[in-house]
């Protein structure tokens, strides 16, 4: 079945290093791609999101690309600050075609940042 | 506007009682979803719900759980006969509907069986 698999946490950074959260998928057809962010206390919520093959996901100087050769949507950031500690979810939705809109998530990445 | 409210925030349960969680979605948001997170298991889907029918139900662990939609609003999600492993958060999330490219999720119901 459809799977997300992501690097295990935590990620411990110090404040302006580079972030890269790797993240692959097995699932059949051209599902969707989504990262999540869970802050401290906090609800998830959506942080990007890419549809097609090649898209590129962009918000709050987060990247992730839709890389279907690789089956991959890694997360990156070129310079993370304290305020990006929080947990973060890779998930994919199957095609329209299978008739159900469920996330599959991964098991989701503690990052922490120091100043 | 208000955001996807679930409710109790909090329940302690004793094993073998019966659950249920409930869950007030986004006003006009046609799809409704629950989830569960845990620490074994991470977050699981337990089911969908386009409207008041529910096309995909694959995720429910048992038939000790159930859920309803009514009105294409409120839903509920029971638990009967719970068992200790039925600890987890209880997550529900809604969108305007199947494609939607964003859920928008609440806070979760923390169910602890003891």
């Amino acid at each position: 079945g459809d799977s997300v698999t992501q690097m295990e946490g935590p990620v411990t950074l110090s404040e302006e290093a580079f972030l890269t959260i790797n993240c692959t998928y097995t699932a059949t057809g051209y599902p969707s791609l989504f990262w999540y962010v869970q802050y401290p206390g906090e609800g998830l919520q959506l942080l990007l999101k890419a549809t097609k093959a090649d898209d590129k996901g962009s918000n709050k100087g987060f990247e992730a690309t839709y890389r279907k050769e690789t089956t991959s949507f890694h997360l990156e950031k070129g310079s993370v600050q304290v305020s990006d500690s929080a947990v973060y979810f890779c998930a994919l939705r199957p095609p329209e075609v299978y008739n159900t809109d469920k996330l599959i998530f991964g098991t989701g990445t503690r990052l922490q940042v120091f100043p | 506007g208000a955001g996807v409210s679930q409710s109790p925030s909090n329940k302690v349960t004793e094993k073998g009682k019966d659950v249920e969680l409930r869950c007030d979605p986004i006003s006009g948001h046609t799809a409704l979803y629950w989830y569960r997170q845990s620490l074994g298991q991470g977050l699981e889907f337990l089911i969908y719900f386009q409207g008041n029918s529910a096309p995909d139900k694959s995720g429910l662990p048992s038939d000790r759980f159930s859920a309803e939609r009514t009105g294409g609003s409120v839903s509920t999600l029971t638990i009967q006969r719970t068992q200790q492993e039925d600890s987890a958060v209880y997550l529900c999330a809604s969108s305007l509907g199947q494609g939607a490219n964003e859920q928008y999720f609440g806070p979760g119901t923390r169910l602890t069986v003891t």
